[in-house]
């Protein structure tokens, strides 16, 4: 398998644009997360989803945040409009119902002008 | 409020020693508690998951123990590389196993 694929690795914008994130999880896992991570508050849950269902959004820090699973193969994260504070590296990560461990992708680093 | 802290932002340690790495929580009553591997540039990697009723898990050269009384969780590394430098994050699921809340990590650099 090759593991969680995450798209673009790097994203660059300016203020006010439109991003959206590209997540595809490992295929038969029934969960699906997204974390952001930045130096000064480490990594953080933003969302997660169960059998492409959001189950809870609690970490999503404004209603600029966005997440979508239209389907088992792939999920996004937009931000709406994006804003230099939101300049971190977003990960996704999808895990097996069995297990509680958590497989990562490679991450988007986004940088926000 | 609930906190997670891991002993300290950075270790060193001499080759071949063993480096200890510790995961405190307050205000959590987790059913697992996790620990990942993070190089730079890259994702998280899973490396041992230990569930409450479990004092201690083994795998190759890293153990893991988990204290509910102290709140406590310990992370070994016997024979160290410097191949085992990384930032190692524990992980702590509350309510759901599914949902993780993580440490800040505990940045290691084994010397040779």
């Amino acid at each position: 398998d090759a593991g969680v694929i995450q798209s673009p690795r790097h994203e660059v914008t300016e203020m006010g644009q439109e991003v959206t994130l590209r997540c595809k999880p490992i295929s038969g896992h029934d969960y699906l997360f997204w974390y952001r991570q930045t130096m000064m508050r480490g990594l953080e849950l933003l969302i997660y989803f169960n059998n492409n269902v959001p189950i809870d959004d609690s970490g999503m820090p404004e209603d600029r945040f966005s997440a979508k699973m239209p389907n088992a193969s792939f999920s996004t994260l937009k931000i709406q409009p994006s804003e230099p504070r939101d300049s971190a590296v977003y990960f996704c990560a999808s895990g097996a119902t069995r297990e509680g461990e958590q497989f990562f992708g490679p991450g988007t680093r986004l940088t926000v002008l | 409020s609930q906190k997670i802290e891991q002993n300290s932002e950075a270790l060193n340690i001499q080759e071949g020693k063993t480096a200890t790495l510790t995961c405190n929580y307050t205000n959590y009553s987790p059913a697992y508690l996790q620990w990942y591997r993070q190089d730079p540039g890259r994702g998280p990697v899973f490396l041992l998951l230990i569930r409450e009723n479990e004092k201690e898990k083994r795998k190759e050269r890293l153990k893991v123990t988990f204290d509910t009384t102290l709140k406590q969780s310990l992370f070994h590394i016997t024979a160290s590389q410097p191949a085992d430098s990384a930032t190692y994050l524990c992980a702590i699921s509350s309510g759901s196993a599914r949902q993780l809340t993580f440490g800040s990590g505990t940045q290691l650099t084994v010397l040779p």
